[in-house]
């Protein structure tokens, strides 16, 4: 592995059924990052994970849970997914701390269509 | 939270100089980044401002001013291969992300 990775890379789901999206990084970086990408409205802020163990709400974080049990991983599910997360999804990592750009690195995205 | 507002599209020609704009407003400031994002593809990171002034990476240049709460990428002699979106995102006192909508720059021949 080299970076980011994601996966499933495209899915198509009945509305109504539950769906993780895996999102793995072995650049050892404290935070991780689900974002979702609409046309017109860019990307928005699902939910966040400082540091293994812990995560946090970001702007959109209804209908969608994560964990982060270790520093590699950080799947995000849908619980009973609706057609208005119908979406491309990024995962993203980063170093954490104050100093420096700690500029986050995007996974190629999950392209999911809930019908 | 975060307001950042940025032009939905911009056309310019092979070699030209193309300036993107960006706005924001913020309840915390901790640098402003600028991303390129192609088709289907997944952003990936241009340049980043803390502080006032001009930052230079080849081609491109970005530029900050925290009391206007304004900033700018400079794309210089553009090339067919520059065709993408640039998103422009602001990190707040959280450490959080929140991007603008993305500028779609058209490079023509």
């Amino acid at each position: 592995i080299a970076g980011i990775t994601q996966a499933p890379t495209s899915q198509i789901l009945a509305a109504g059924r539950r769906m993780t999206l895996r999102c793995t990084q072995d650049m050892r970086h404290n935070a991780m990052y689900w974002y979702r990408q609409d046309l017109g409205l860019g990307l928005r802020l699902i939910h966040y994970s400082n540091t293994a163990g812990t995560t946090g709400k970001g702007e959109v974080p209804d209908g969608y849970s994560v964990s982060r049990a270790n520093t590699d991983d950080f799947p995000l599910t849908l619980a009973s997914a609706v057609p208005s997360q119908t979406s491309v999804y990024f995962c993203a990592s980063s170093d954490s701390g104050t100093s420096g750009s700690n500029e986050q690195f995007f996974g190629p995205g999950t392209r999911l269509t809930v019908l | 939270g975060q307001n950042i507002d940025q032009p939905t599209e911009m056309t310019a020609t092979e070699g030209a100089i193309v300036q993107i704009n960006c706005t924001y407003q913020t309840s915390g400031f901790n640098g402003l980044f600028w991303y390129q994002q192609h088709a289907g593809e997944a952003p990936t990171f241009l340049s980043y401002n803390v502080l006032d002034g001009l930052e230079e990476k080849g081609r491109f240049s970005s530029f900050l001013s925290r009391s206007k709460g304004y900033s700018y990428l400079l794309l210089k002699e553009l090339q067919m291969k520059d065709s993408a979106s640039y998103l422009c995102a602001v990190r707040d006192g959280d450490y959080k992300l929140s991007f603008g909508a993305g500028t779609t720059v058209t490079v023509r021949a």
